[in-house]
């Protein structure tokens, strides 16, 4: 079964810095997909960012970037230049090809302080 | 945005009542997931389906049934609430993986609360 860990429960930052939320996962299925979500105040579950287990460079959307270090089965999320409205929850979750589950981690809570 | 409704967005219901959820979406994707989501928890599958009338469990499935009769749609039932199962549930759906890539898109949740 495959599992996903968020050891970062909450984080405060200054506006403007960059932000790195950690992920690590847990599989023995070769091929899997990373995915990045944020949960704002109001409850929508937002899709940042994906990675593939193949990929062989590191995703990027806009300020979002996805430091994937597959030996050390790491995939931190990294937000370039933070803003006010990136204080929200964040979740990481994979998806192995052998079902169709969504796995997700425990979270992490970022404040971004003006 | 992905047509994806939950109704109803807030209960507040009895313990041992039984509670229906209803997942609606116009997309016509195959797979439709059920999660509830606590504080130190972070959203944990209940149960999901591959296709009409075809479902299975997920990691936190006791207390729970759900129902697929039509593509639209997929319920959750509680059959007989307990305090433990207040929450706030998201329906998710996705379409036929082409890849890995296929990312799920959620609901905007139904907080319930049973006393």
């Amino acid at each position: 079964a495959q599992k996903i860990t968020q050891t970062q429960p909450g984080m405060f930052v200054q506006e403007k810095e960059a932000v790195t939320l950690d992920c690590t996962y847990d599989t023995s299925d070769p091929s899997y997909g990373l995915f990045w979500y944020k949960q704002p105040s109001s409850g929508e579950m937002i899709f940042l960012i994906y990675q593939g287990s193949y990929d062989q460079q590191n995703a990027t959307e806009g300020r979002y970037s996805l430091n994937f270090q597959k030996a050390r089965k790491s995939a931190n999320l990294v937000i370039s230049a933070s803003q006010l409205g990136d204080s929200a929850m964040y979740f990481c979750a994979m998806r192995v090809l052998v079902d169709e589950k969504l796995t997700f981690g425990t979270g992490t809570r970022l404040t971004i302080i003006p | 945005d992905a047509g994806i409704t939950q109704s109803p967005r807030h209960k507040v219901t009895e313990t041992g009542t039984p509670v229906t959820l209803r997942c609606h979406q116009t997309e016509n994707h195959r797979y439709m997931y059920w999660y509830r989501q606590d504080p130190g928890h972070g959203l944990r599958l209940i149960h999901y389906s591959y296709g009409v009338k075809d479902t299975d469990k997920g990691e936190v499935s006791d207390g729970y049934s759900v129902s697929r009769s039509k593509t639209e749609d997929f319920l959750l039932t509680l059959e007989s609430a307990t305090s433990s199962q207040t929450s706030v549930y998201f329906c998710a759906i996705s379409p036929v993986p082409t890849g890995l890539n296929t990312e799920a898109f959620f609901g905007q949740g139904t907080r319930l609360t049973v006393v």
